[in-house]
């Protein structure tokens, strides 16, 4: 399986942006970056994911390298209930493990505030 | 409707017991998804379920027995489980492969 690599843990304050990195060498060319987080007590909540070129939504913006080896979340100004575990996963399309979403170990996020 | 529903919410089972944990989507997803997660841990991936057939068993014990019996509807069957299966399980559902999962608030199951 397509394995990526994220630091343990992550501090940010209270409305001051955040970079979650996350380095995926093993990238296939057809494979999917997703950005999940975590709340406690709580099921995986997605929160982005894209290809090729850089992704925004409501919740966050994706940038992905141009080799697509490594990708950041970028959370534009962080607030406390952005406190959780954010996992980058590489969702498979072609293959035996087709579909599948394989959870790394996570980023775990403090917000100070 | 974007939610999917587990129930229950919390079940507490000795290990001769036979429990199921029921999960429920109406958003039209063909694909669901069932994941077990220790404390601490991210979640594992046990069985994916495509148009209702089994695609992905992760050599998943067979004390967990799975079963979707519609398109909307995703059961694990639980039977002479042991105490290291105490764990949230995690149900989800998507569209198709590429597109982003929905996740359920799990069941959090012990075993006494």
């Amino acid at each position: 399986d397509a394995k990526t690599t994220q630091p343990n843990s992550m501090e940010s304050n209270e409305e001051e942006p955040v970079h979650l990195p996350c380095n995926h060498s093993t990238i296939s060319g057809t494979d999917y970056i997703h950005w999940y987080r975590q709340l406690p007590s709580q099921g995986p909540e997605y929160v982005i994911h894209g290809l090729t070129s850089n992704v925004n939504n409501r919740m966050a913006s994706l940038a992905i390298a141009e080799d697509r080896k490594s990708s950041t979340l970028i959370l534009h100004r962080a607030t406390l209930r952005d406190a959780a575990v954010y996992y980058c996963i590489l969702r498979v399309i072609y293959g035996g493990s087709q579909g599948n979403l394989i959870f790394g170990k996570g980023t775990k996020l403090s917000v100070k505030p | 409707d974007t939610e999917v529903t587990q129930t229950p919410k919390h079940l507490v089972m000795g290990m001769t017991n036979k429990k199921s944990l029921k999960c429920e989507q109406h958003m039209g997803h063909r694909a669901m998804y069932w994941y077990k997660q220790k404390a601490k841990k991210p979640p594992e991936l046990m069985f994916v379920y495509s148009y209702e057939k089994l695609s992905i068993n992760e050599s998943v014990p067979s004390r967990f027995s799975p079963e979707c019996p519609n398109s909307s509807l995703l059961n694990l069957h639980l039977h002479a489980l042991q105490p290291e299966d105490s764990a949230l399980y995690l149900c989800a559902s998507s569209q198709l492969y590429k597109e982003k999962l929905f996740f359920g608030s799990g069941t959090q199951l012990s075993v006494l």
